[in-house]
C-alpha cells in the first residue's frame, strides 16, 4: 500500500481556516484519498474523499494536488469540536481495507 | 437510527481466556472490518469481510478469530494466543464501491486483561 506522510500535530484558533497536509509520494493512478478524524476514546469519523479532483462536503473541503502526490484537507472555520487526530489514508479502491497511520493531532485554542 | 453497535463498552478478562466482542449493525452494508488500537497509536487491521461467509487476515490476525455467519454480525474472539489483547478494539463497515460514503464505525470496546 502507498504511505502517507502527515505533520504529528498542528495547532489553529477557533473560527480561523485550517488546512491539515498530508503527502503521498507514491500515490498510484487508481488510489483514493481518504480523510478520517478520531475524538478521544471514540471511534474515527468518515470526513471525505477524493480521487484526481477537489472535493466539497458540509464538514470540510479536499484540496488535491495536480500530480497527485499531495493533498489538503480544509477546515473553513475551526471550533473547539473539531479538536481530534486526522488521519489521511490512501486505498486501491474507494470500498478496499483501510491502513490508518498515526495522523495528524489538531489542537483548537480560543 | 442506523449504526454499528459494539458490545460490551468494557470488558474485563483473566489471562488465558478466550473472549468474544459483539459488532452488530444495520446500515445493510456488505463489508466489515475489526480494528485494534493501542494508546498513542494508530489502528491496525484485524480481520475484514466482504462478504457474508467470507473473511481475510488483515494486518495483526495472529491470535483472533471471527466469523460473518450474517450480513449484520462480525464478532471477533480473541484467543489465548493473542500475546498482547489488551487494547481499545473498533469495529466498522463500508457499503459497496458504488455506493461507498465512507466507513461507519463503533464506538469501542476496551479490553483489559489481568
Amino acid at each position: 500500500d502507498a504511505k502517507t506522510t502527515q505533520p504529528n500535530s498542528m495547532e489553529s484558533n477557533e473560527e480561523e481556516p485550517v488546512h491539515l497536509p498530508c503527502n503521498h509520494s507514491t500515490i498510484s493512478g487508481t488510489d483514493y484519498i481518504h480523510w478520517y478524524r478520531q475524538l478521544p476514546s471514540q471511534g474515527p469519523e468518515y470526513v471525505i474523499h477524493g480521487l484526481t479532483s477537489n472535493v466539497n462536503n458540509r464538514m470540510a473541503s479536499l484540496a488535491i494536488a495536480e500530480d497527485r502526490k499531495s493533498s489538503t484537507l480544509i477546515l473553513h472555520r475551526a471550533t473547539l469540536r473539531d479538536a481530534a487526530v486526522y488521519y489521511c489514508i490512501l486505498s486501491a479502491g474507494t470500498a478496499s481495507k483501510l491502513t490508518f497511520g498515526t495522523g495528524t493531532r489538531l489542537q483548537v485554542t480560543l | 437510527d442506523g449504526g454499528i453497535t459494539q458490545s460490551p463498552k468494557y470488558l474485563f478478562r483473566k489471562e488465558g481466556q478466550n473472549v468474544t466482542l459483539s459488532c452488530e449493525q444495520n446500515l445493510n452494508h456488505d463489508a466489515m472490518y475489526w480494528y485494534r488500537q493501542d494508546p498513542g497509536q494508530g489502528l491496525r487491521l484485524i480481520y475484514y469481510s466482504q462478504i457474508v461467509n467470507d473473511f481475510q487476515k488483515g494486518d495483526i490476525a495472529e491470535g483472533y478469530s471471527v466469523s460473518r455467519e450474517k450480513k449484520e454480525s462480525f464478532p471477533l474472539t480473541v484467543t489465548s494466543a493473542q500475546k498482547n489483547p489488551t487494547a481499545f478494539y473498533l469495529c466498522a463497515s463500508s457499503a459497496k464501491a458504488d455506493t461507498y460514503y465512507g466507513y461507519t464505525f463503533g464506538s469501542g470496546t476496551r479490553l483489559t486483561v489481568v
